[in-house]
């Protein structure tokens, strides 16, 4: 499996900020994820982010709301803009291709978001 | 679209006693499928995946899970179960993405209390 670190751990915003979530994995992937984790709810992908390419966005994230970079195969960042309450989530970064691991995706520990 | 129904948000047992969680997705084409549990405050550990091969599959901490191909299920199970699985599991399948990709669609998710 793959060691997957996110910074911050946690986080309490104001309305109208903006945070950045860092994810950092001990070993190079080709894929890595966002998901979203509403209170109380199941996971809801973001993005896919390949390194070297733009991030592929679902239905009803935009890249304006969700930045995401992937300078290389063992980081990626995803920021929240212009932040709401409605935001408030715990959001996790996931990798698959670890360690030629095709199919399994693993997950980080998350960052829990408030926004007030 | 693929979908997972966990048909079960809620699932309280007695310590030692044996539990089956139920999962069933939709789907016309093969997938593979994954169980995953997330412990309170924690993000999400793989549990068992199900690629291809042996239909009985086994995970850790004595999970095991039974991908059946015409009821289109993969009931999680386990014989006996310890206060320390109380958490929540969320079953998975995987499935094309926006860009070609595969992503994970997971299900609701099923809280398991195990009460001494």
């Amino acid at each position: 499996s793959a060691v997957i670190s996110q910074k911050p751990s946690r986080d309490i915003c104001q309305r109208g900020t903006s945070l950045t979530i860092q994810c950092q994995v001990d070993s190079q992937v080709t894929m890595m994820f966002w998901y979203r984790q509403q209170p109380g709810q199941s996971l809801t992908l973001i993005a896919t982010a390949n390194q070297g390419s733009e991030a592929t966005y679902e239905s009803g994230f935009v890249i304006d709301k969700f930045p995401i970079s992937r300078p290389n195969l063992t980081f990626s960042t995803l920021t929240v803009s212009n932040m709401s309450p409605e935001d408030s989530s715990i959001y996790l970064c996931s990798v698959r291709g670890a360690r030629g691991g095709s199919y399994e995706q693993y997950f980080g520990p998350g960052t829990r978001l408030t926004v007030t | 679209a693929q979908s997972v129904t966990q048909l079960d948000s809620q699932v309280p047992v007695f310590e030692e006693a044996p539990v089956e969680l139920r999962c069933n997705y939709s789907s016309s084409v093969s997938v593979y499928l994954f169980w995953y549990v997330q412990y309170p405050n924690q993000g999400l550990q793989l549990l068992l995946k199900y690629l291809s091969g042996s239909t009985l599959v086994k995970g850790i901490n004595g999970f095991e899970a039974e991908f059946n191909k015409s009821q289109t299920s993969f009931h999680l199970r386990k014989p006996s179960v310890h206060i320390s699985d109380t958490a929540e599991y969320f079953c998975a399948v995987s499935t094309q993405g926006s860009g070609g990709s595969e992503k994970l669609v997971f299900g609701k998710g099923t809280k398991l209390t195990v009460n001494p």
